[in-house]
């Protein structure tokens, strides 16, 4: 079956400092990957995706590449702000989980001024 | 364009009763799904509804829970004689379409968050 695994938080980070969320995934099928973003007391929102192998997803500073080879969609940005603390993650859909989106635990970024 | 709308936004039972949650898909969106996050933990996928049919339950607990998605109104999360287990916060999204291509972004509601005491 399909699975996600993030990197467990939270992560803690100074503001302008340089942040990679791992995330790794396993599929049958061709998945699209996804990161989503929560902040507190809020549902999900879409931050950015991916829909084939080496396509590379970016929103806002944030970036993540599609890497078939290595079953990975880590999320980066180069300078992290206070306004992004928020709990991130990383979900697939695929044929062979009939397209119903399957989720990681979410990893909470802390950003202090 | 009104997002996806959840109510109520807190709801607080006692153990046995009953709890209805309410979710407004986006306008023009005839596919919801219904999810479960429970605290330290990722979303947990529950049910996949169109209009008037379920598609996918295979999250939903065999006994207490049922959903619904009526031609006419919200969907309905029902979860009757609630544990302490039940407490948690649901999301509802909604997509225009299957997703059948994979690419299908969802929306998502703000959630309800229910306590059992």
């Amino acid at each position: 079956g399909n699975s996600v695994t993030q990197m467990e938080g939270p992560v803690t980070l100074s503001e302008e400092a340089f942040l990679t969320i791992n995330c790794t995934y396993t599929a049958t099928g061709y998945p699209s990957l996804f990161w989503y973003v929560q902040y507190p007391g809020e549902g999900l929102q879409l931050l950015l995706k991916a829909t084939k192998a080496d396509d590379k997803g970016s929103n806002k500073g944030f970036e993540a590449t599609y890497r078939k080879e290595t079953t990975s969609f880590h999320l980066e940005k180069g300078s992290v702000q206070v306004s992004d603390s928020a709990v991130y993650f990383c979900a697939l859909s695929s044929s062979g989980g009939s397209y119903i989106p399957t989720f990681g635990r979410g990893t909470s970024l802390i950003v202090h001024p | 364009n009104a997002g996806v709308m959840q109510n109520p936004r807190h709801l607080v039972r006692r153990r046995g009763q009953e709890a209805r949650l309410r979710c407004s898909p986006m306008k023009g969106h005839s596919h919801v799904y219904w999810y479960r996050q429970l605290p330290e933990e990722g979303l947990k996928f529950m049910v996949y509804l169109q209009k008037e049919n379920i598609i996918d339950e295979s999250g939903m607990p065999k006994e207490r829970f049922s959903a619904e998605f009526p031609k006419e109104g919200p969907s309905i999360l029902r979860i009757q004689q609630v544990v302490r287990g039940d407490s948690a916060a649901y999301f509802c999204a909604s997509s225009p379409s299957s997703g059948r291509a994979g690419t299908d972004t969802q929306y998502f509601g703000p959630g309800t968050r229910l306590t059992v005491l």
